[in-house]
């Protein structure tokens, strides 16, 4: 099994402000990853994943983009926040099939 | 696409009870999975249910899965308290690193 880190827990952020969350991989080499937005009391939306290094597919064209600079770490950005980026942010890795979430941060775009 | 779509949407039960999920999909699957997730946490993974399968049991938890009608059934027998939680299904296509797909999920509160 694989343990996936996720930091921080809870964010505050300006618009207009930059964003950069990022989730490192414990357990497991060459996971696909996965960054996903859940928004209150509904399901997962799938944002961008990732088979391997520099390998980004995105899945909703939006104000964010990602980066996998190395095998275990996978980082979602934005240069300027906007007030509908708000939401629980989840990163994901798979191993066979199942997959593993971190904890998720929550973010709050005022 | 071949979201997940999981029924009911939310669903209320006194602690003692079966509590019945079920998930509809669209395309050919090459596996089920169900999720659970604790408000505010990330999912945990439950079962696995395979497309050559019927039935699948783990502890309280049994998942059916009938591809001609292409639905499964997530039942939780003997409820608990700490079994509140949502639960969501995720299908997994034929092609090779395509990402699994979830659905929305139903909230399940167990009243002590």
């Amino acid at each position: 099994s694989q343990t996936i880190h996720q930091w921080p827990a809870t964010l505050v952020q300006p618009v207009g402000s930059p964003l950069s969350l990022e989730c490192t991989v414990e357990g497991t080499s060459n996971p696909n990853l996965y960054w996903y937005r859940q928004a209150a009391g509904r399901g997962l939306q799938l944002l961008f994943y990732s088979v391997g290094i520099g390998q980004i597919s995105s899945e909703v064209p939006q104000n964010l983009s990602a980066s996998r600079p190395q095998d275990r770490q996978f980082i979602l950005s934005s240069k300027k926040l906007l007030l509908s980026d708000s939401g629980f942010y989840l990163c994901a890795g798979q191993e066979s099939y199942e997959q593993y979430f971190g904890p998720g941060t929550r973010l709050t775009v005022t | 696409s071949q979201q997940g779509e999981e029924d009911p949407q939310a669903l209320s039960i006194q602690e003692g009870e079966n509590a019945t999920m079920n998930c509809s999909y669209k395309t050919s699957i090459n596996n089920l999975q169900w999720y659970r997730q604790n408000s505010g946490r990330g999912l945990v993974h439950l079962i696995l249910i395979r497309s050559n399968e019927r039935e699948k049991h783990s502890g309280r938890l049994r998942v059916t899965l009938d591809t001609s009608k292409k639905s499964s059934s997530l039942l939780i027998t003997a409820s608990r308290a700490a079994d509140t939680a949502s639960y969501f299904c995720a299908t997994d296509a034929w092609q090779g690193n395509t990402p699994l797909v979830f659905g929305k999920g139903t909230r399940l509160s167990v009243i002590a």
